[in-house]
């Protein structure tokens, strides 16, 4: 069965560094999101993507964030100078008609 | 903001039916009903959804009540593995639309040996 994959799984970067979490899609998927739950809350909507433009992006997704599609298959989340509240697990997803996620990447910002 | 009301948590013997409820009484016509859940910070796995009628797939059953307002995810024989948060999520259908999920706290599920 085809899934969406995230790299890495775990990452531990010192505050004020720069972040690339990356995802793989599900490959005739058009629409993508990343996605954020910091430990112990709820699922948090980041930003959506479409036809190489962010289609929708949520209060959280502040300048600091960005996203882009490099070749075609890749979908990253970059995070300019992470802070510690930004330490949390990181979802990737993508759809054609049911949205399906990633297994996730965890971030933690000392 | 999640349009969903669900019980924090519920307790199910291994075996049995476990049968999550949601209410979405604001649900409008062209809102469909979508199940997820998740197992221990694992990213969330879509389980099934419906728009009005009673669907039926391997992992589940959803019924969906006549006037809409309320339905129920029903696993039929809950395993230990199903331990996981459910979240019933409302919105209109993805087809051909940018939209998003908006998760709620979901019902946490404990199956108990």
């Amino acid at each position: 069965e085809p899934e969406v994959t995230q790299t890495p799984s775990h990452q531990v970067t010192q505050m004020g560094q720069e972040v690339i979490l990356r995802c793989v899609p599900i490959s005739n998927h058009l629409y993508f999101y990343w996605y954020r739950q910091i430990l112990g809350q709820k699922v948090e909507f980041l930003v959506s993507f479409y036809n190489n433009e962010i289609s929708e992006k949520s209060e959280i997704f502040d300048d600091q964030f960005s996203v882009e599609r490099p070749d075609g298959s890749n979908f990253t989340l970059k995070i300019r100078s992470t802070k510690l509240e930004d330490s949390a697990m990181y979802f990737c997803a993508s759809r054609e008609n049911t949205i399906y996620f990633g297994e996730g990447s965890w971030l933690t910002v000392v | 903001d999640a349009k969903t009301t669900q019980p924090p948590s519920m307790d199910c013997a291994e075996g049995r039916a476990a049968n999550l409820p949601c209410n979405h009484s604001t649900i409008s016509g062209n809102e469909y009903v979508y199940w997820y859940r998740q197992i221990h910070s694992q990213g969330p796995q879509y389980i099934i959804h419906g728009l009005k009628n009673n669907e039926t797939n391997e992992m589940a059953s959803l019924i969906i009540t006549e006037d809409r307002k309320s339905s129920t995810l029903i696993l039929p024989h809950a395993t230990l593995r199903d331990t996981a948060v459910y979240y019933c999520i409302v919105r209109p259908s993805l087809y051909n639309q940018g939209g998003k999920l908006i998760f709620g706290q979901g019902t946490e599920l404990s199956v108990k040996p």
